[in-house]
């Protein structure tokens, strides 16, 4: 069954340095999404991308933030100065179908990002 | 108001109880209603979509009430393996999936 497959599963770093967290979406699905879960919290939406551009973001999703598909197959999420509150699972996900049909997110396992 | 909303729990059962959970969500231009499930320090798995007539999947059974904004899930024969948590989920004009806070089940033996 393909599955969408993230990169590493635990990335430490020290506040204010650059982390990049890797995604393999499923290799047919159009849409790509991160999410995060702070330990102990609800998961939260951070972005979706389609069409090698952003299609919605959250709040959360501010200017330390940037996404990218450099090539055919990765979906990147950049912290660019990281804080102690970054810390938490990161999840990619994504969906075939667009918006106004029923797709289904299928979502990796996880980064976990410790900020020290 | 959260947007979704559910009963933390955690709901204790023995194996082979029937469990229901329940969710309300605030924005009554909602579209679109799932239940993940989630085990501890893994991904959300989606259990199953929510529609207004209702549906069912083997011991899962899920129920939309529109005009009350409710969501629920019944899980019948309760196994050890489903102890998790579980996640309402809501979506709006978009694809953003807005979550809920879970709802902790332990089956127990």
């Amino acid at each position: 069954e393909p599955e969408v497959t993230q990169t590493p599963s635990h990335q430490v770093t020290q506040m204010g340095q650059e982390v990049i967290l890797r995604c393999v979406p499923i290799s047919n699905h159009l849409y790509f999404y991160w999410y995060r879960q702070i330990l102990g919290q609800k998961v939260e939406f951070l972005v979706s991308f389609y069409n090698n551009e952003i299609s919605e973001k959250s709040e959360i999703f501010d200017d330390q933030f940037s996404v990218e598909r450099p090539d055919g197959s990765n979906f990147t999420l950049k912290i660019r100065s990281t804080k102690l509150e970054d810390s938490a699972m990161y999840f990619c996900a994504s969906s075939e179908v667009m918006r106004g049909s029923t797709d289904t997110q299928y979502f990796g396992p996880g980064t976990r990002l410790t900020v020290l | 108001r959260k947007e979704v909303e559910q009963d933390p729990g955690p709901f204790n059962v023995p194996e082979g109880a029937t469990v229901a959970f329940n969710c309300t969500y605030s924005n009554s231009a909602s579209q679109s209603f799932f239940w993940y499930r989630q085990d501890c320090r893994k991904e959300p798995k989606l259990l199953m979509s929510v529609y207004s007539s209702g549906n069912e999947d083997g011991r899962f059974t899920a129920q939309l009430n529109r005009a009350s904004q409710y969501i629920s899930l019944l899980i019948r024969d309760s196994k050890l393996s489903d102890s998790a948590t579980y996640l309402c989920v809501v979506t709006n004009a978009g694809n953003m999936l807005t979550f809920g806070g879970g709802t902790r089940l332990m089956v127990k033996p």
